[in-house]
C-alpha cells in the first residue's frame, strides 16, 4: 500500500538559514509523482514544488528544491534563505499514475515549521 | 486565476443535523475531491468525483454522501452530524495529466456540538 511519512511534527529555523523537511514514501508503482504544499494559518493549500518519478534532476522553484533520493525513496523538501513568511504547515504528497488516473493523493502527517526572527 | 470556493469558511452546527458543504471550481477540471484535516493525521481522502454525476470512495467515506449533478460543483453532505466529525474539510480539483497538481480551496472548519 502506498505510504507517506512526515517524521518531524514541529521544526524551527533562524531567518535567512536554510531548513530541510523531511518526507519518506512508499509505493510498489514504477510511475508516480511527488508534491510539496504550503498551508499557512489562513488554512489554503498552496502548491509549492512537483517531482516525477522518472525526472533526472532534482526539481527547482525559487527557494524551494526538492532533494529526491529514488533509492531510498525519500524526497526532502529544502527551503533556502528562510524567510518569516515561510512560518507554515508543509505536507508532502504522493500520486501514482494508473491507467485509471484518478489523480488520487496520499498525503503525509504535515510539518509544522516556524521561523525565528 | 484559478479558482476553488467553498461556501463557507466556518460552521457551526448540533448532532444530528443535515450539513451541506459546497465546493466551485471555475477551471473546468474533470476531477473533484473532498479531504478532512485533523491534526496529526495530515489530509484524508472522503470521496472523489472523476465525472457528472460519477463518484468513488476515498479511504474515509463512512457518514458522509457526495453529489456532483454539475461539472464545476462538488458537494459534500453529513446525512446526520456527529461529534467526531469535527474537522477541517477541504475541496480539491484537477485535470488529471501527469505532474499536474490539485488546486484546492479555502477550507470550511465545521464544528459539531
Amino acid at each position: 500500500a502506498q505510504k507517506i511519512t512526515q517524521t518531524q511534527p514541529g521544526m524551527f529555523v533562524q531567518e535567512k538559514e536554510a531548513v530541510t523537511l523531511d518526507c519518506t514514501y512508499d509505493t510498489s508503482d514504477p510511475s508516480y509523482g511527488l508534491f510539496w504544499y504550503k498551508q499557512p494559518s489562513s488554512g489554503e493549500m498552496i502548491f509549492l514544488i512537483y517531482q516525477g518519478s522518472y525526472d533526472q534532476q532534482n526539481a527547482t522553484e525559487g527557494r524551494y528544491s526538492l532533494n529526491f533520493q529514488k533509492a531510498r525513496k525519500s524526497a526532502n523538501l529544502v527551503i533556502s534563505a528562510s524567510q518569516l513568511g515561510d512560518s507554515a504547515m508543509y505536507f508532502c504528497a504522493m500520486r501514482d499514475f494508473p491507467s485509471s488516473n484518478t489523480g488520487k493523493l496520499i498525503f503525509g502527517q504535515g510539518t509544522t515549521l516556524q521561523v525565528k526572527p | 486565476d484559478v479558482k476553488v470556493t467553498q461556501s463557507s469558511r466556518y460552521l457551526v452546527k448540533r448532532t444530528g443535523e443535515k450539513v451541506f458543504l459546497e465546493c466551485v471550481q471555475d477551471m473546468d477540471h474533470e476531477n473533484m475531491f473532498w479531504y478532512r484535516q485533523d491534526p496529526g493525521l495530515g489530509l484524508r481522502l472522503i470521496y472523489f468525483s472523476y465525472d457528472v454525476k460519477m463518484k468513488e470512495k476515498g479511504d474515509i467515506p463512512e457518514g458522509y454522501s457526495v453529489s456532483r449533478e454539475k461539472k464545476e460543483r462538488f458537494s459534500l453532505i453529513l446525512e446526520s452530524a456527529s461529534t467526531n466529525q469535527t474537522s477541517m474539510y477541504l475541496c480539491a480539483s484537477l485535470t488529471p495529466e501527469q505532474g499536474s497538481e490539485q488546486f484546492f480551496g479555502p477550507g470550511t472548519r465545521l464544528t459539531v456540538l
